[in-house]
């Protein structure tokens, strides 16, 4: 039972256009999400969070929208760079679970062309 | 950097052999966990500790333990390795909502 998903494996997008990313998840107890970029040979890195009082959160480059209704999050990136190109997980957890672990997505792979 | 360091980064070993991945901290985080990444799966969670001596089974616990000592090391045993624990292991630390990765290990088991 996959409770988060990401479709797409792969994005392709051009330098300084608009890269967005969808997670989608199943277990409505979910109340907190997160993106991570993650480079080849180096571990997960924390990129942005949202939770589910929340439908965007803005960091710089980074926004991340959630539809609570749908159950569907995206994360945007404008404008994208070439040193975004990274494989990008999202990550959900909910307060009430033991040990507020964390359920990931199976990744997609951003390639930011120049 | 959330202070954590993973020991070996890479280890090649046998089918049986026993093996054992360390996780230390720096910064006396209560949570620690245990993932492995493999193509098409994301991220697992394999166990966790919620404070020394208190540890938790994740989704893919079978054939894995884990010990915590002490607050700053989390330890992750394979008693017995097989092929199919060939991964890359991840070890965690939470700071409030947040958990924050360590470079990971890579696990080679012939």
């Amino acid at each position: 039972d996959q409770q988060v998903k990401q479709n797409s494996p792969s994005l392709s997008v051009q330098e300084g256009r608009i890269s967005i990313l969808n997670c989608d998840y199943t277990n409505s107890m979910f109340d907190y999400f997160l993106w991570y970029k993650k480079y080849p040979a180096e571990g997960p890195t924390f990129l942005i969070s949202i939770s589910s009082i929340k439908d965007k959160n803005e960091d710089g480059r980074f926004t991340v929208f959630l539809n609570k209704s749908a159950k569907h999050l995206s994360l945007h990136i404008v404008p994208s760079q070439p040193g975004d190109s990274a494989v990008y997980f999202c990550a959900a957890s909910a307060k009430e679970t033991s040990g507020s672990r964390l359920t990931f997505g199976e990744g997609t792979q951003l390639t930011v062309n120049p | 950097d959330a202070g954590i360091t993973q020991s070996p980064r890479h280890k090649v070993t046998e089918t049986g052999t026993p093996v054992t991945l360390r996780c230390h901290q720096t910064e006396n985080h209560r949570y620690m966990y245990w993932y492995r990444q493999d193509p098409g799966h994301g991220l697992r969670l394999i166990h966790y500790s919620y404070g020394v001596k208190d540890t938790d089974k994740g989704e893919v616990s079978d054939g894995y333990s884990v010990s915590r000592s002490k607050t700053e090391d989390f330890l992750l045993t394979l008693e017995s390795a097989t092929s199919s624990q060939t991964s890359v292991y991840f070890c965690a630390i939470r700071n409030q909502e947040t958990q924050y990765f360590g470079p990971g290990t890579r696990l080679l088991v012939l």
